[in-house]
């Protein structure tokens, strides 16, 4: 099973400013790679898929980046309705595995 | 509008038996791999299981092969999960998901509680 390891846990960050949060694999998942977004009671959202595309809904300050086992979310301009709990999950082998996310608090 | 709703879950004791339904509307069903995926409380996501358009393909985690199965309904628009010798390690909020690689839709969830 491919194991998946995101940095921060926590990460603190100002509203209006940068946030980069990291996923890595313990094997190559060449670009199958999603990111998901999930605020507190709520079923996760779709962010990011193929490593950068943005899925519908979600704005242009997203981006997503990498390939092989590092894999990069940046969202820029942080807005009030960002913080919450980042997944990255690839899906290049079966079982699909889960990072263990990253909370994206404010600071 | 896409939506999927999840019912069926509850209490149940370990070695009992829940199934678990997600009805689906909004787009075409039987055009679409689904699966199921939990989240124990507090903790992080697993991709339990996914089945093919006709239902003819499914897939397992380890950790529930020979006790769960996924199961569709395209004339009902609605997949299922039947969950057999259930243990403490299965509670957690079990999602429906459109996809077998990554979920563009998913349900709320329904939280299923192993417990005695």
């Amino acid at each position: 099973e491919i194991v998946m390891t995101q940095s921060p846990a926590t990460l603190s960050v100002s509203p209006g400013e940068r946030a980069t949060l990291s996923c890595r694999a313990s094997q190559s998942v060449s670009s199958n790679l999603v990111w998901y977004q999930q605020e507190p009671g709520q079923a996760p959202r779709l962010v990011i898929y193929g490593a950068s595309t943005r899925a519908p809904g979600f704005p242009a300050r997203f981006s997503g980046s990498g390939s092989g086992t590092e894999f990069t979310l940046t969202i820029s301009s942080l807005q009030s309705e960002d913080f919450a709990i980042y997944y990255c999950q690839q899906y290049n082998n079966w079982p699909i595995s889960f990072g263990q996310g990253t909370r994206l608090e404010i600071k | 509008e896409v939506q999927l709703l999840e019912s069926g879950g509850g209490l149940v004791q370990p070695g009992g038996s829940l199934r678990l339904s997600c009805a689906a509307s909004g787009f075409t069903f039987s055009s679409y791999w689904m699966s199921w995926v939990r989240q124990a409380p507090g903790t992080g996501l697993e991709w339990v299981a996914y089945i093919n358009q006709d239902g003819s393909e499914k897939y397992y985690v380890d950790s529930v092969k020979g006790r769960f199965t996924i199961s569709r309904d395209n004339v009902m628009n609605s997949l299922y999960l039947q969950m057999n010798s259930l243990r403490a390690d299965d509670t957690a909020v079990y999602y429906c998901a459109r996809g077998s690689t990554w979920g563009d839709y998913w349900g709320q969830g329904t939280l299923v509680t192993v417990s005695s």
